[in-house]
């Protein structure tokens, strides 16, 4: 069974930052890109990052390009996002989703759908 | 980038009613970047439909997708009380990746 579990949210003050994780498991984790995809409370999903297998792909929406970092350990089965100089606007619960069939993510691009994802955890910036 | 709109905002069935979702693009895509997920209330959102028509596993054959190019349709062939939620339509290509703001499906 897939499962993805998602931890480090909580309330953090304006320019403050914060790591969230994704612990996965039931699949072989390397072989799959990886995703986090974030919902302001009452509004519509926006994707965030996406991270290739081998963690030599990045990619980022615009609006937290050059603050939140995606990253992975393959070792440990992990997905992480670096969030720095966080704003109201970063407030949302922060999935993590994984590439499903049809998909593909490397190192030159990103195309695809989300098959899995995690139950999400909240991220609250506020003073 | 890809705009996607989705009408109605908020639809309004009864059970056993045939639900018709609409997704446009704002330029043509290519149907297999077209996927469609449900959520529910306090839930995370589950894929339905990828590349446009294809039903993920387990998603019930009332769930059928279509469409190509710019237009894009979600049907639900007869309401179950489970289906009330909120449906999204994705586009995720050229590195970047768009969902649409949601079709709130209710009950009449």
């Amino acid at each position: 069974e897939v499962q993805l579990l998602e931890s480090g949210g909580g309330l953090v003050q304006p320019g403050g930052s914060l790591r969230l994780s994704c612990a996965v498991s039931g699949i072989t984790f390397g072989t799959y890109g990886m995703n986090w995809v974030r919902q302001a409370p009452g509004k519509g999903l926006e994707w965030v990052s996406s991270i290739s297998g081998n963690g030599g792909g990045t990619y980022y929406a615009d609006s937290v390009k050059g603050r939140f970092t995606i990253s992975r350990d393959n070792s440990e089965n992990t997905l992480y996002l670096q969030m720095n100089s966080l704003t109201a606007e970063d407030t949302a619960i922060y999935y993590c989703a994984k590439f499903g069939v049809g998909s593909d993510c490397n190192s030159a691009f990103c195309y695809g759908n989300f098959d899995y994802w995690g139950q999400g955890t909240l991220v609250t910036v506020s003073s | 980038e890809v705009v996607l709109t989705q009408s109605p905002g908020t639809l309004s069935l009864s059970p056993g009613e045939r639900a018709t979702l609409s997704c446009r693009a704002s330029l043509s895509v290519r149907s297999n970047y077209l996927a469609w997920y449900q959520q529910k209330p306090g839930q995370a959102p589950r894929l339905l439909i990828s590349g446009a028509s294809n039903r993920a596993p387990g998603i019930p054959d009332r769930f059928s997708g279509s469409g190509s190019g710019t237009d894009f349709t979600l049907t639900i062939s007869r309401l179950e009380p489970d289906d009330f939620a909120v449906y999204y339509c994705q586009h995720f290509a050229f590195s970047r990746c768009t969902f649409g703001q949601g079709t709130k499906l209710e009950i009449k």
